[in-house]
């Protein structure tokens, strides 16, 4: 069964650096999704991106943050300049349709920022 | 803005019934999801309920009553396995169906 795939699983960054986050979504779905969520507090919403651009964004999605579709397959989530509150588990989620219900999460990214 | 509660924690039976509740204030509605979170994975999902009514699922069961803004999650027969996070998440009416989530019920089932 397809299965969304997320690189690296663990990230160790210092402050200021950039990160890549990357997902290979399932490729029949045309929906996609970055979640993250602080150890020990809920799934938030991040960002929303269909047929090439973004649909919606959340307050946390400032312009630190990009996402790209780049070749069809991979998406990814780019931070310019980490902050230790930028540490948490990214998950990226798909979802094959808009009148479909399911979205389906990938294992996630830990994030650390020290 | 979009707010969503349920309890933190709760502890349950293997074999026994439990009921996870959920209530909602959002600025839109288009669909109420349950998903199962096992400490350090990725959210499952487990049930989708848009209209009033109870949805069963084997055995698990999502109720949903709209004008309420309630919502419950039903699990039977306990398992062990059934310990995990559940995370009610509704789902806003605009365009791209972003998910907007509760904190999540730590269930924890003992023998």
């Amino acid at each position: 069964e397809p299965e969304v795939t997320q690189t690296p699983s663990h990230q160790v960054t210092q402050m200021g650096q950039e990160v890549i986050l990357r997902c290979v979504p399932i490729s029949n779905h045309l929906y996609f999704y970055w979640y993250r969520q602080i150890l020990g507090q809920k799934v938030e919403f991040l960002v929303s991106f269909y047929n090439n651009e973004i649909s919606e964004k959340s307050e946390i999605f400032d312009d630190q943050f990009s996402v790209e579709r780049p070749d069809g397959s991979n998406f990814t989530l780019k931070i310019r300049s980490t902050k230790l509150e930028d540490s948490a588990m990214y998950f990226c989620a798909g979802q094959r349709q808009r009148t479909t219900y399911e979205q389906y999460f990938g294992p996630g990214t830990r994030l650390t920022v020290t | 803005g979009q707010n969503i509660d349920q309890p933190t924690e709760m502890t349950a039976t293997e074999g026994a019934i439990v009921q996870i509740n959920c209530t909602y204030q959002t600025s839109g509605f288009n669909g109420l999801f349950w998903y199962q979170q096992h400490a350090g994975e990725a959210p499952t999902f487990l049930s989708y309920n848009v209209l009033d009514g109870l949805e069963e699922k084997g055995r698990f069961s999502s109720f949903l009553s709209r004008s309420k803004g309630y919502s419950y999650l039903l699990l039977k027969e306990l398992q062990m396995k059934d310990s995990a996070s559940y995370l009610c998440a509704v789902r806003d009416q605009t365009g791209a169906n972003n998910l907007f989530f509760g904190t999540g019920t730590r269930l924890t089932v003992i023998p």
